[in-house]
């Protein structure tokens, strides 16, 4: 079965730090999409950010920024200037309809 | 505009009973998709649907049926419920294939099989 790998359970941040999120899949597509989902203590799923595997730039949206690997497979997330909101698991999906197991995210004031 | 909405949010159930969860979305997406999310084991694909009148096998199927008789419309059916369904069912949607598409989430729901 193809897989998609969190390797960090949880993770914690003081506020108005910068932390990295690890994400490893793999595929046997050539074009897709990759996503990171947060999931705040609501349930509500929302996306973060997406980055186009044809692209070599990293995708950036404000704080949030990924480090795009395609030929390791690895697809990053880095939150700058952590905030307190930025509380939440987090769930990559590669170009599918899978997810990983999650990385729960603490954020110190 | 709703979105993504789910019903019911809570439920308990017996064991061999049956309910339906409904989804319903108004953003005329194609695709929907049902997953359930179990503590460690992130977000699991129960069925999905790439258009009205058509469904399909996701990761997790057994004991799950669904229909789509409507484009806006998927619903979830648990015939005999069993302890080992007791979790947080999430419905999704999507404009276009989930490869180049982003999913929009309902709320959840949380089930418990007694």
């Amino acid at each position: 079965a193809q897989t998609v790998t969190q390797s960090q359970p949880e993770m914690s941040v003081q506020e108005a730090e910068t932390v990295t999120l690890s994400c490893t899949y793999d595929t046997s597509e050539s074009d897709y999409y990759l996503f990171w989902y947060k999931q705040p203590p609501s349930r509500q799923m929302i996306l973060v950010i997406r980055q186009e595997a044809y692209k070599q730039q990293n995708a950036t949206e404000n704080r949030f920024s990924v480090n795009f690997q395609k030929a390791a497979k690895s697809f990053s997330l880095k939150i700058s200037d952590s905030q307190l909101g930025d509380a939440a698991m987090y769930f990559c999906a590669p170009n599918d309809m899978r997810f990983g197991a999650g990385t729960r995210l603490t954020v110190k004031p | 505009n709703a979105g993504v909405t789910q019903t019911p949010k809570f439920r308990v159930l017996k064991t061999g009973q049956s309910m339906t969860l409904l989804c319903a979305q108004d953003m005329n997406h194609e695709y929907m998709y049902w997953y359930r999310q179990d503590p460690g084991m992130g977000l699991r694909l129960i069925h999905y649907s790439v258009g009205e009148g058509t469904t399909a096998k996701g990761e997790v199927p057994d004991g799950y049926n669904v229909s789509r008789l409507k484009k806006q419309n998927f619903l979830l059916g648990l015939e005999s419920a069993a302890p080992s369904q007791t979790s947080v069912y999430f419905c999704a949607s999507s404009y276009g294939a989930p490869s180049y598409n982003e999913q929009f989430f309902g709320p959840g729901t949380r089930l418990t099989v007694l």
